[in-house]
C-alpha cells in the first residue's frame, strides 16, 4: 500500500527565516511524481512544487525547494525568506497508478509565520 | 481560465436528507476525482472517473455514497441518506491523464455539515 507520512503537525517559523517540513513515503511505483501542495484558510488546494521520481535534480520554485533522497524515501520541502503568506497547511502527496493523478496526501503539517 | 468548479460552497442539512455536491472540472481535463477532507482522516480518495468512467470506487465508504460524471463537463457526488459522519469537506479535481505531469487541480470545496 502507498503510504505518505507527514510527521510535524505543526511547525512555526520566523518572517524571512527559513523553515524546512519533513515527508517520507512508501510506494512500489516504479515511475512517480511527488508533490508539496498549500492549503490556506480559502481552503482550495494549490501546488506549491512537483519533483518527477527519475530526476535526481531537486525541483525548486522560487523560495520554495524539496530534498529529495530517493533511497531514504524523503521529500522535505525548505521555504526560503517565509512570508505572513506562506502560513497555511501543507500537504505531501504522491501519485501512484501510473499517473492518472491518483494522488495519496499525508496528514499535513499545519506551518505558522511569525512577524 | 475557469478552474475547477464545485457548488455548493457550504450545505447543511439534516440527517437522513439526500446531499448532493456538484462539480464542473477544467475544460479538456479527462480525469476527475472526488476527496474528501476531515480533521481525522485527511484527504481521502473517494473515487475516480477517466473519461467520464469510474475507473476506482474503492474509496466510497459506502453504499450511501454515488457518483456519477455523464459528460465530460459535470460530475455528482450523493449522499443518501446522509449521516452526521458524513459531515466533512469534499473535493473535486481534475487532471489531464496519461504520462503527464500528474498535477491535480483542485476546486474549493463543498463543506457538507449533516445535523
Amino acid at each position: 500500500a502507498q503510504t505518505v507520512t507527514q510527521s510535524q503537525p505543526e511547525m512555526s517559523v520566523q518572517e524571512a527565516e527559513t523553515v524546512t517540513l519533513s515527508c517520507t513515503y512508501d510506494t512500489s511505483e516504479s515511475d512517480y511524481y511527488l508533490f508539496w501542495y498549500k492549503q490556506p484558510p480559502s481552503r482550495q488546494m494549490i501546488l506549491v512544487i512537483r519533483q518527477e521520481a527519475y530526476k535526481q535534480q531537486n525541483a525548486t520554485e522560487n523560495r520554495f525547494s524539496v530534498n529529495f533522497q530517493k533511497a531514504a524515501k524523503s521529500f522535505s520541502l525548505k521555504i526560503s525568506d517565509s512570508q505572513l503568506g506562506d502560513a497555511a497547511m501543507y500537504f505531501c502527496a504522491s501519485s501512484y497508478g501510473g499517473s492518472q493523478g491518483n494522488l495519496i496526501f499525508g496528514k499535513g503539517t499545519k506551518l505558522s509565520v511569525k512577524p | 481560465d475557469a478552474g475547477v468548479i464545485q457548488s455548493p460552497r457550504h450545505e447543511v442539512t439534516e440527517m437522513g436528507q439526500e446531499v448532493t455536491l456538484r462539480c464542473k472540472p477544467i475544460s479538456g481535463h479527462n480525469s476527475l476525482f472526488w476527496y474528501r477532507q476531515t480533521m481525522m482522516r485527511g484527504l481521502e480518495l473517494l473515487i475516480y472517473f477517466n473519461n467520464n468512467v469510474p475507473i476506482d470506487d474503492s474509496g466510497m465508504p459506502e453504499d450511501r455514497f454515488s457518483a456519477k460524471m455523464p459528460n465530460a463537463s459535470f460530475s455528482t457526488l450523493k449522499i443518501q441518506p446522509s449521516e452526521p459522519r458524513d459531515s466533512a469537506v469534499y473535493f473535486c479535481a481534475s487532471s489531464t491523464s496519461g504520462r503527464g505531469t500528474g498535477e491535480l487541480f483542485f476546486g474549493e470545496g463543498s463543506r457538507l455539515t449533516v445535523l
